[in-house]
């Protein structure tokens, strides 16, 4: 069965420190696809990243980067200089190639907290 | 990406009545997905559904309490049947935009259900 785990259940930092999402997964397949998407207090949820099982390159988006390690199944997500808009709830998220969007499994979300 | 409008936004309901929101999709989509998330916790589907034939439900969801319709490809509700206060929660409806394997899931704003 597939599993998403987000340890840190909350986090609290000070605008500007850098901060570290963990999210780790466990699945058979070894085809398969992760994503992140935030949650601000408004409560839509919005689509980060997706990235396939097979590109283990980290990518990085303005002050967002992403660290795959198939190794250790884990799939971080960091925030650099980090700020008050970035205060979410945020989920990592797998899903399989067996389906069109039936599949995703979601993580129990880290709610981050950026103090001003 | 595709623009999905969720009607109501919020809503405070008596127990023992039912609520209908409605999801909007501004282009064509084959599946559309019906998420809940209770206060404080992940997101769980509720069902998926496809245009032209019954909605698929999830284990410990079904039709009786959750009726589904999908009368095009751009439009979807979902009833929350005879209500009670662990109804409580953020209804999410979204979409896989292109119907390729694995494209994210795209969300609507949600609708905040509370039931006194």
């Amino acid at each position: 069965a597939q599993k998403v785990t987000q340890a840190q259940t909350e986090i609290s930092v000070v605008e500007k420190e850098d901060v570290t999402l963990d999210c780790v997964y466990e699945t058979r397949d070894t085809t398969y696809y992760l994503f992140w998407y935030k949650q601000p207090p408004s409560g839509e949820l919005v689509f980060l990243i997706r990235r396939n099982s097979f590109d283990e390159q980290n990518e990085i988006s303005g002050r967002y980067s992403w660290n795959f390690q198939k190794s250790t199944s884990s799939f971080n997500f960091t925030i650099t200089a980090s700020q008050v808009v970035d205060s979410a709830v945020y989920f990592c998220a797998l899903s399989d190639p067996r389906g069109y969007g039936q599949n995703f499994v979601f993580g129990p979300g880290t709610r981050l907290s950026v103090l001003p | 990406s595709a623009v999905i409008s969720q009607k109501p936004s919020r809503d405070i309901c008596q127990r023992g009545t039912s609520l209908t929101i409605q999801c909007q999709v501004d282009s064509q989509v084959t599946m559309m997905f019906w998420y809940r998330q209770q206060p404080g916790q992940s997101l769980t589907l509720i069902a998926t559904a496809n245009q032209g034939s019954e909605a698929t439900y999830e284990s410990g969801f079904v039709i009786d309490k959750f009726p589904i319709s999908r009368p095009n490809l751009t439009f979807s509700t979902l009833t929350v049947s005879n209500m009670s206060p662990e109804d409580s929660s953020i209804y999410l409806c979204s979409v896989v935009e292109d119907g390729s394997y694995n494209s994210p899931l795209h969300f609507g704003n949600g609708t905040r259900l509370t039931v006194t």
